[in-house]
């Protein structure tokens, strides 16, 4: 019964490296999300996308970007991760296209940069 | 751009306390809301959603919530909770984009039954 899957459920990376977080969906969904998930701030949108190679930045896309070259994977890439990049990542998939039918969420990916 | 006001960060009942956690938006247009819960551990799931017609729905789990399109509001309801009701509530609410339907998130409200 798995619709969205992360790949990390923790990581551990270092400043100044390159982080690639993954999500794939098994729903045919073409919206794909990537939101980042800190206390007392909700939830943030970075990026998205609508379709195959096709992407649209959020609204804090600084210092990420991403990937989509199959309909079901989606790609977060922090270029340079840094501390203030720690946080809790989300990945969610939705149906509806300009519309929005509601989002079926990954487990998330705790990221910890040191 | 829309915005979603949660008026509580964190609730604290008695089990078979009423709930009501108060979600305000601003957008001038049409919109599509949304309640999500995320239980300790586990991933955020949708709880229910408005998109039109009747502004009462109700979701799993016996919630439900009332759209008030003159208030901007969209509250979350359960007349009895429970101690597994214990978790993290998001409202969201979503627009209509040119290429993708997105949500913002309020900042959540955190839900403490105690038994």
């Amino acid at each position: 019964d798995v619709k969205v899957t992360q790949s990390s459920r923790y990581l551990v990376k270092r400043t100044g490296e390159k982080v690639f977080l993954e999500c794939v969906q098994d729903m045919d969904h073409e919206n794909m999300f990537w939101y980042r998930q800190d206390p007392g701030l909700g939830l943030r949108l970075i990026y998205f996308s609508y379709d195959v190679k096709m992407k649209e930045k959020g609204d804090i896309p600084e210092g990420y970007s991403v990937s989509r070259e199959k309909k079901e994977r989606f790609s977060l890439i922090l270029e340079s991760a840094s501390t203030n990049q720690t946080s809790m990542y989300l990945c969610a998939s939705s149906d509806g296209g300009t519309a929005n039918y509601g989002y079926t969420f990954g487990s998330g990916t705790r990221l910890t940069v040191v | 751009a829309q915005s979603v006001s949660q008026h509580n960060h964190h609730v604290i009942l008695s089990e078979a306390a009423s709930l009501e956690l108060g979600c305000n938006y601003s957008y001038g247009g049409t919109v599509n809301l949304f309640w999500y819960v995320q239980y300790p551990g586990q991933h955020l799931q949708l709880l229910l959603k408005y998109f039109s017609g009747d502004p009462l729905v109700k979701g799993i789990k016996g919630f439900e919530a009332e759209f008030i399109k003159s208030k901007f509001s969209f509250n979350l309801r359960k007349p009895s909770v429970q101690w597994s009701d214990t978790a993290e509530y998001f409202c969201a609410v979503s627009t209509y984009n040119t290429n993708a339907g997105k949500s913002t998130f309020g900042d959540g409200t955190t839900l403490t039954v105690k038994p």
